[in-house]
């Protein structure tokens, strides 16, 4: 079956980390962008940040910039979310999807940060 | 960074209406863009990908429509199943997607 599912969330005080995963099955994960997409309690969609197959390629929405890091390990078909400094305003669900085409997305996990 | 702006944030409407949702852009792009319908507690579910290609499996009445700056998501006639949040997505470059900030459609 082709999918992804997320895993690593939880409550995290502020100022915390917290590693998000994204484990891929069905297909072949190493020839894929892949995403990172956030959805606060209530609120829209939020791109978060994006990969290329190789891992020399990574971009970031500016609110996560010097404090996210996301990777990937294609041999594992795993993609990851490094999440240092937390703030308030992180708690969401996060996506991971298959950046390349859209129509793959993890059924999600749940960040909530607070005290 | 290119911005998108959704409109209506909310929209009520019958089943059997044909509904219309628009996406305008802060600068002009090919069409890579897309729409997702996304239900309580689930993920999105890509409905049209590259303006106006309808995703596989989607029923015929959702299609989509566009360039430019300004790019519409059009229900031919609704039914039950379609009331649900709506958003557009710009993916004119890997540096950077932006969504819209979602349309729900409610039951009137």
């Amino acid at each position: 079956e082709v999918q992804l599912v997320e895993s690593g969330g939880g409550l995290v005080q502020p100022g915390g980390s917290l590693r998000l995963s994204c484990t891929a099955s069905g297909f072949t994960f190493s020839s894929h962008w892949m995403s990172w997409i956030r959805q606060a309690p209530g609120k829209g969609l939020e791109w978060v940040a994006n990969i290329n197959q190789d891992e020399n390629k990574k971009y970031y929405v500016e609110s996560v910039k010097g404090r996210f890091t996301v990777s990937r390990d294609n041999a594992q078909n795993s993609l990851y979310l490094q999440m240092n400094s937390l703030r308030a305003e992180d708690t969401a669900v996060y996506y991971c999807a298959r950046a390349s085409d859209l129509r793959l997305w993890g059924q999600g996990t749940l960040v909530t940060v607070s005290s | 960074d290119i911005q998108m702006t959704q409109s209506p944030s909310t929209l009520s409407a019958s089943v059997g209406d044909r509904v219309t949702i628009t996406c305008r852009a802060s600068q002009s792009f090919n069409t890579w863009l897309a729409w997702y319908q996304q239900k309580p507690g689930k993920a999105p579910k890509l409905l049209i990908y590259k303006a106006s290609s309808l995703e596989s499996g989607v029923p015929s009445r959702f299609s989509g429509s566009g360039s430019g700056t300004e790019f519409t998501l059009t229900i031919s006639s609704l039914q039950p199943d379609d009331f649900a949040t709506y958003y557009c997505q710009q993916y004119n470059s890997y540096t950077t997607y932006t969504f819209g900030q979602g349309t729900k459609l409610e039951i009137k």
